[in-house]
């Protein structure tokens, strides 16, 4: 089945303590997405990858880093979390290029967030 | 690059009632636009999308929408809305240079029995 995981889908913490949230595709995608959902915000990109090892920032990138290392991965890690991220966050994926990216993005499940 | 904005945050109607959910975009450059469902604990799907062609547009699950240039519009509407359609609609567009979609806040809609 074609999808987009991550986990963990619920995570609290405390302020200052490093977390990795994974995201995984199982249909080959060269394009990965990560955003934050918050009230009255809709949906913000942080980071986007159009590749393995090429990555960029989105819109609200600050307290946030990624990496693409293999093709199906696309982790976000918080180095020193603050309230400020508390939220909730979704993966997505496609394919390449204008064609790909404006066809279908397949979105994960979500990933709430609480920060202490 | 193109952004959206969703005038309302928030539609309560009655099941079988018509709804419209209404979505202005900014760009008049290559504009591609999208409408996207999230249901309760879930994650976003695509209902809809306009990229070229016809500017009446159908989905999934009876929805369509219309591209009209004019009024830099890309409404929403079903003409009979049942209680599983109460979900988190976003409207998204790219464009004008960018085509990585950006998203509108949101508009929950909210169907009453």
């Amino acid at each position: 089945e074609a999808q987009v995981t991550q986990n963990p889908r619920y995570l609290i913490t405390v302020t200052g303590k490093k977390l990795t949230v994974t995201c995984s595709q199982n249909m080959n995608h060269e394009y990965m997405s990560w955003y934050r959902q918050d009230p009255g915000l809709g949906l913000r990109q942080i980071y986007y990858s159009m590749n393995v090892e090429v990555t960029d920032k989105g819109d609200v990138p600050e307290g946030y880093k990624v990496s693409r290392k293999e093709k199906r991965n696309f982790p976000l890690i918080l180095e020193s979390p603050s309230p400020n991220q508390t939220s909730l966050y979704f993966c997505a994926s496609s394919f390449s290029g204008q064609v790909g990216i404006l066809n279908t993005q397949y979105f994960g499940p979500g990933t709430r967030l609480t920060v202490l | 690059a193109q952004s959206v904005t969703q005038l309302d945050s928030q539609v309560p109607v009655f099941e079988e009632a018509p709804v419209e959910l209404r979505c202005n975009y900014s760009s008049s450059v290559s504009v591609y636009l999208f409408w996207y469902v999230q249901y309760p604990n879930q994650g976003l799907q695509l209902l809809l999308k306009y990229l070229s062609g016809s500017t009446l547009v159908k989905g999934i699950n009876g929805f369509e929408a219309e591209f009209n240039k004019s009024q830099t519009s890309f409404h929403l509407r079903k003409p009979s809305v049942h209680i599983s359609d109460t979900a988190e609609y976003f409207c998204a567009g790219a464009g004008g240079g960018s085509y990585i979609p950006t998203f509108g806040r949101g508009t929950s809609l909210i169907v009453h029995p």
